[in-house]
């Protein structure tokens, strides 16, 4: 089945930029969704579509998907930002909805 | 608003059986793609199963055989009737609508512990 490889960590200073990535082969024919998931509670979908935010995500959080990678990336990181955030497709072949291992998201 | 209410986790027997609930307002089953999704202690999100406003359903292959997504429209919920549980079916599982291939509404999710 389809496989999305995600970084198990990434580490940022807070107002710096993190990146998170999200590879899969050829990911960039594929519409990509991310969810933030904070300890103790359900995941939240911030982007869908690769690059649309869902009301009340700030332009901070913006997405972009080309070739074998999607990225997530978060501007000017807040510590409120720390947090596991997933990326998702939909398999057409198999019709099956297929998530990333998920990357957590440090504030230094 | 939207609420989606998991019931029905608890600790089960490995080979037992379970069956879960999830109860909606401020939107109608009948009309929406619902699925569950599961995530085991310290681990990642993973799609479980989907049905359909039309009834169809499609299952992960780890659970293939074993779950069975149903839905009550008259009572806007539906269930997963989980069998032959196993000791890697322990997880928080959650309901969650899917709109347009994403999900933009999730439960707060119910623990299942499968153990003897």
């Amino acid at each position: 089945s389809y496989l999305l490889t995600q970084p198990p960590s990434v580490s940022v200073a807070p107002g710096k930029t993190a990146r998170i990535t999200c590879g899969g082969n050829n990911i960039g024919s594929k519409s990509v969704h991310w969810y933030r998931q904070k300890p103790g509670q359900a995941p939240v979908l911030v982007i869908s579509y690769d690059k649309d935010r869902p009301s009340g995500i700030p332009e901070r959080l913006s997405g972009s998907n080309s070739g074998n990678t999607a990225t997530l990336t978060i501007s000017r990181v807040e510590a409120g930002d720390e947090a596991d955030y997933y990326c998702h497709v939909w398999d057409s072949s198999r019709n099956l909805r297929v998530f990333g291992g998920g990357t957590k998201l440090t504030v230094l | 608003e939207v609420q989606l209410v998991e019931t029905g986790g608890g600790l089960v027997q490995p080979g037992g059986s379970l069956r879960l609930s999830c109860t909606a307002s401020g939107l109608t089953i009948s009309t929406d793609y619902m699925s569950w999704l599961r995530q085991a202690p310290g681990k990642g999100l993973e799609w479980v199963s989907i049905i359909y406003s039309g009834f169809s359903t499609y299952y992960a292959d780890s659970v293939k055989g074993r779950f069975t997504i149903s839905r009550d429209n008259s009572k806007n919920t539906i269930y997963l009737q989980m069998n032959s549980l196993r000791a890697e079916d322990t997880a928080v599982y959650y309901c969650a609508r899917e709109k347009d291939r994403y999900f933009d509404f999730w439960g707060q999710g119910t623990l299942v512990t499968v153990s003897s």
